[in-house]
């Protein structure tokens, strides 16, 4: 699994309910992503930490919540208040200046 | 704020021919430049990365991108192009400014179809 695990592979929401996304690494690696991947608009930060209790706002943050209780774990909540939640989720790792190590991310399709 | 452009959203080639997908970037600044690659059903993963020195840069799978400072560019080439290449591409840039966190910005992605 290249040390990133994501979970579910495919999830359905109904409008006006939150879900959370997980995203595990194995790795020991401080610094966590997540992405959003629209086709045609490439990927777009929604959060990013760098190191356990921190994380920080990317570009596309309204919508969505994060936490980061342990340095393993860097889950997404897509809240209600996200006006288009429909789109492939990709978590990743790695150094902040250099390469970043995707997992196989998540569809989220709200109903 | 920086931007990466990718110019062709969608390719298509036969097998044997060459490729080339151009990236463009807009930070005047250091960088540190990227092509990423997705194959249908697979993680996207590092396909190349410059960061100094050559600017050919070669990479997996017998890719092989060129940096040219003054045009902003990173153009990713490959000679003769395999059915499995089919996949997306995406072009990052890292300007490496001092201090803070480094943002990494994709550009809009370039789907490659090889037909056999």
């Amino acid at each position: 699994d290249g040390g990133i695990t994501q979970s579910p592979k495919y999830l359905f929401r109904k409008e006006g309910q939150n879900v959370t996304l997980s995203c595990e690494q194995n790795l020991n690696h401080d610094a966590m992503y997540w992405y959003r991947q629209d086709p045609g608009q490439g990927l777009r930060l929604i959060y990013y930490s760098q190191i356990v209790n921190d994380f920080q706002k990317g570009d596309i943050a309204e919508g969505y919540s994060v936490s980061r209780e342990k340095k393993e774990s860097f889950p997404l909540t897509v809240t209600s208040a996200q006006k288009n939640p429909t789109a492939f989720y990709l978590c990743a790792f790695g150094g902040n200046t250099d390469t970043q190590y995707f997992g196989p991310g998540t569809r989220l399709t709200v109903l | 704020a920086q931007s990466v452009s990718q110019h062709n959203h969608h390719v298509i080639l036969s097998e044997a021919a060459s490729l080339e997908l151009g990236c463009n970037y807009s930070y005047g600044g250091t960088v540190n430049l990227f092509w990423y690659v997705q194959y249908p059903g697979q993680h996207l993963q590092l396909l190349l990365k410059y960061f100094s020195g050559d600017p050919l840069v070669k990479g997996i799978k017998g890719f092989e991108a060129e940096f040219i400072k003054s045009k902003f560019s990173f153009n990713l080439r490959k000679p003769s192009v395999q059915w499995s290449d089919t996949a997306e591409y995406f072009c990052a840039v890292i300007p490496m400014n001092s201090g803070g966190y480094q943002k990494v910005t994709f550009g809009t992605g370039t789907k490659l179809q090889v037909i056999p």
